[in-house]
């Protein structure tokens, strides 16, 4: 079974720039998470994802983030304008069911702003 | 507000037994889990537990206690892999997840 699948997964770029993300959840899995984590310290979620509904997008930045996830698989997170203080590792996860179950991470985008 | 806590650094011997504590404050109450992340991966799955005890997996076990908002993970029979950071996440009563920082564990050998 292929895992969560991101790209890309190194970006640098100046500040603001726009960046864009894309992740393929494991096949079959409804529920879709972003989340950003700094070096050290523990994943933040930006957005979870319920099919193509976003259930959860408290933590999203919206002045500058947006995210979409069309016909509830793949996942698009971006960012415009870029700020230094978004560098940080973007992570994507998905699970099968319930906010309880497992959740499986992708390799995540470390993305670098100059 | 909500919280976790939990040792920044810890060291061990290979062979070893080590034990991780996390302690959590969080609005509500929907279990707890642990994550693995060695450096530069992704987080991986280690346990949930939502009942007070002990739950045994493998070389690995969780201990949950409800009333005291704390949690362990002991790690037996280390191995040098086993280095890496152990992430202690409570979800609370909106089923959102309270991540702590992680814990490091280095395996000496």
């Amino acid at each position: 079974e292929a895992g969560v699948v991101q790209s890309p997964r190194y970006k640098i770029i100046e500040k603001k720039q726009p960046v864009a993300f894309w992740c393929n959840p494991i096949s079959g899995h409804n529920t879709l998470y972003w989340y950003l984590q700094n070096l050290g310290q523990g994943p933040e979620l930006l957005i979870r994802y319920e099919n193509e509904e976003a259930v959860d997008d408290s933590q999203l930045p919206k002045d500058r983030f947006s995210a979409e996830r069309l016909k509830g698989v793949d996942s698009t997170l971006k960012i415009q304008p870029a700020e230094l203080g978004d560098s940080a590792v973007y992570l994507c996860a998905s699970s099968s069911g319930g906010v309880t179950d497992e959740q499986f991470f992708g390799p995540g985008t470390r993305l670098t702003v100059l | 507000g909500q919280n976790i806590d939990q040792p920044t650094e810890m060291t061990a011997t290979e062979g070893a037994i080590v034990q991780i504590n996390c302690t959590y404050q969080t609005s509500g109450f929907n279990g707890l889990f642990w994550y693995q992340q060695h450096a530069g991966e992704a987080p991986t799955f280690l346990s949930y537990n939502v009942l007070d005890g002990l739950e045994e997996k493998g070389r690995f076990s969780s201990f949950l206690s409800r009333s005291k908002g704390y949690s362990y993970l002991l790690l037996k029979e280390l191995q040098m892999k086993d280095s890496a950071s152990y992430l202690c996440a409570a979800m609370d009563s909106n089923y959102q997840l309270i991540w702590g920082a992680g814990t490091k564990l280095i395996i000496k050998p």
